[in-house]
């Protein structure tokens, strides 16, 4: 299976508590996307790698959530001290950057319940 | 105002009709579009991608782009109660740029 991969695919666990999700994406896509969708919206950005570097973050996120693409691969998502308002589903994507291209493909995503 | 919008539906057409999703942005310099479909529980997928002003076709799927209007559309034609879904409407800067989603319009394609 070549596309983008996520993990797990479920996670529940209590308030307070963190978690790291992870994305593995198509092998030769320079960059990847962090995204959270809740019901009946669509997805909202997070954040966003060009190979290693992060190249922005978006203002709704609070300093609870950090992401890493070490090495330019692979990414971690980890949301500290969850709170209910966390449950939401996590998608991740990637891309190849080739000038005004930038046809993302999505994972399965994360589905993140916080009780 | 919201960068992408949509509007949420329901979308309601008979198989075998044509539907047609319609999309604006306020962003003007956005270069990059995209369609994608999702089911319930599911992940989006991509459907249609278009960068310049007009018409891009594949198979029963038609995408149409106007900039002058910042508008954005995609026709279904022929529609099939396996095409029942939300579909979403994407924009982008291009370039090192983010892409943003609109909320999606749900699409039930009655038998």
């Amino acid at each position: 299976d070549t596309g983008v991969s996520q993990d797990p695919r479920h996670k529940i666990t209590k308030r307070g508590q963190n978690v790291t999700f992870r994305c593995d994406p198509i092998s030769e896509h320079n960059r990847l996307y962090w995204y959270r969708q809740t019901l009946g919206q669509g997805p909202e950005f997070l954040t966003y790698f060009q190979n290693e570097a992060q190249l922005e973050k978006s203002r709704l996120l609070s300093d609870r959530f950090s992401a890493e693409r070490p090495k330019g691969s692979f990414s971690t998502l980890e949301i500290q001290r969850t709170e209910q308002g966390d449950s939401a589903m996590y998608l991740c994507a990637s891309s190849l950057e080739a000038g005004m291209n930038t046809e993302a493909f999505f994972g399965q995503g994360t589905r993140l319940t916080v009780v | 105002q919201k960068e992408v919008e949509q509007n949420s539906g329901p979308l309601s057409v008979p198989e075998g009709a044509i539907a047609s999703l319609n999309c604006t942005y306020s962003d003007r310099v956005s270069q990059s579009f995209f369609w994608y479909r999702q089911y319930s529980g599911k992940s989006p997928e991509l459907i249609m991608s278009i960068y310049s002003n007009g018409d891009k076709e594949d198979g029963r799927f038609t995408a149409q782009l106007n900039k002058a209007s910042q508008y954005v559309s995609l026709l279904i034609r022929d529609s099939q109660p396996s095409d029942s879904a939300t579909y979403l409407c994407a924009s982008s800067q291009g370039g090192y740029q983010k892409v943003t989603f609109g909320i999606g319009t749900k699409l039930q394609v009655i038998p």
